[in-house]
Parts: structure tokens; C-alpha cells; sequence
């Protein structure tokens, strides 16, 4: 079993709907985040936790809310979505320190129509 | 603000011939350096990682980069590419202020292996 697990793995919708990403990892990390990646554009990050009580916006936080249920699942919303959400959505899990790497999950590709 | 610029969206080489992908960073304090992989429909795999215990590093896959704290950069290199090579490649710098761990990453560089 994949230790970063994130559902659905693909997902088509319209404009205005509200959408969930959710992810569980199985590495005990604290530490998860959500990434959007977009051609060109690298991976850029929209909100972060280091705890259940801890959520931190990212660069690109705007039109996104998460939601850390526990330890080990950290869901991505957006609660009105529009065509330039369209993107791949990865999460990732990582430890208190910075020398090491973090941990993703195989993405959820999302197509906003 | 730390950055990284990975020169060259879209990299193509011959099976059997040298790969280079060039990752460049901005850091006020020495980092931390990472290279991903990323194949189609996957996420991302670390390939290696730079933490200052020794300045050439070797990966996975017969991989290798270069800490050159001169040059500022991190360069990822593979005698001889193979077409399983074929995939997405991400640097990635790690913040070190405080205790607040986060990624900046390039925007990746496209490697295309030709028979």
C-alpha cells in the first residue's frame, strides 16, 4: 500500500461546485501539504500543517481551505471552483527536519469545466 | 526568499549519452537540496539529497549532483541516459528559518531520452 494516498486520483467538474481532495498518509509524519502543479510552473504551495492545530497558508492559498481531521489525513477544498483551478494536485508528508525530504502522493488530476 | 531556477524547461539526449539538468538557487544561509523525479501519472520520488555532509552526492538510478557553493548551484548529472531515464525533474530548496520546513521548487526540467 501507498504510504501518501490521496482520492480521487482523477475528477471532472463544473464551475461553482464545491470540491474535496483528501489524503491519509501511513508515515507518522506530522507535517503534510498540499501542492498544485501546473505546465511550467513547477509545484507551488497552497497550505501546509504541522500539527492538527496548526494550518499555514502557502503561496498560492486564495480560493483553497483544508482541513486537518488528524494526524494522519489533511484535506484539500475549494469551495467555488473555477477553470484556472484546473491543475494537478499533489499532497506530501514530511518530518520536523528540514534535511529531509518530503514524502507525495501519486496527485489528483482535476479538470474545472 | 529562496529560490531556484532550473535552466532549460525541456532537456533531449541520445541513449547512451551524457545527461546534465542545471539547478541554480538564492539562499542567504547554506541549504538543503533536493532532486525529484517524476513519471508520467506519478508523484514525486527523491532522487538525492544535498545536506552538507559531502558536496558530490550520489542517487538512485546512477544519478549524481554537485553542491557548488561558488557557482551556487546543484547540477544533476548521468553518464549514460537510458530510456527509462524519460521523466520530469524537480530541484527543490529547503527553507531553513526557524522551524517552519517548507520546499521551494524549480519549475522543472522535461528530460526526453531518443533511441
Amino acid at each position: 500500500d501507498a504510504d501518501v494516498t490521496q482520492t480521487p486520483r482523477n475528477r471532472i467538474t463544473k464551475t461553482g461546485k464545491r470540491i474535496m481532495l483528501e489524503c491519509s498518509q501511513t508515515k507518522g509524519h506530522d507535517r503534510m501539504y498540499w501542492y498544485r502543479q501546473d505546465p511550467g510552473l513547477g509545484l507551488r504551495l497552497i497550505y501546509y500543517s504541522f500539527d492538527v492545530k496548526d494550518i499555514n497558508k502557502g503561496e498560492i492559498s486564495d480560493g483553497y481551505s483544508v482541513s486537518r481531521q488528524a494526524q494522519a489525513k489533511f484535506s484539500l477544498s475549494l469551495e467555488s471552483a473555477i477553470p484556472n483551478q484546473t491543475a494537478l494536485y499533489f499532497c506530501a508528508t514530511g518530518t520536523g527536519n528540514s534535511n529531509q525530504p518530503q514524502h507525495f502522493g501519486d496527485g489528483t488530476r482535476l479538470s474545472i469545466l | 526568499a529562496q529560490s531556484v531556477t532550473q535552466l532549460g524547461s525541456h532537456v533531449s539526449v541520445s541513449e547512451g549519452a551524457l545527461v546534465l539538468l542545471r539547478c541554480n538557487y538564492s539562499s542567504s544561509v547554506p541549504p538543503y537540496l533536493f532532486w525529484y523525479v517524476q513519471y508520467p501519472n506519478q508523484g514525486l520520488q527523491l532522487l538525492l539529497k544535498y545536506t552538507s555532509a559531502a558536496t558530490l552526492v550520489k542517487g538512485i538510478n546512477g544519478f549524481e549532483a554537485e553542491f557548488k557553493k561558488s557557482e551556487t548551484s546543484f547540477h544533476l548529472t548521468k553518464p549514460s541516459a537510458h530510456m527509462s531515464d524519460a521523466a520530469e525533474y524537480f530541484c527543490a530548496v529547503s527553507d531553513l528559518r526557524g522551524s517552519n520546513y517548507k520546499l521551494t521548487f524549480g519549475k522543472g526540467t522535461l528530460l526526453t531520452v531518443n533511441p
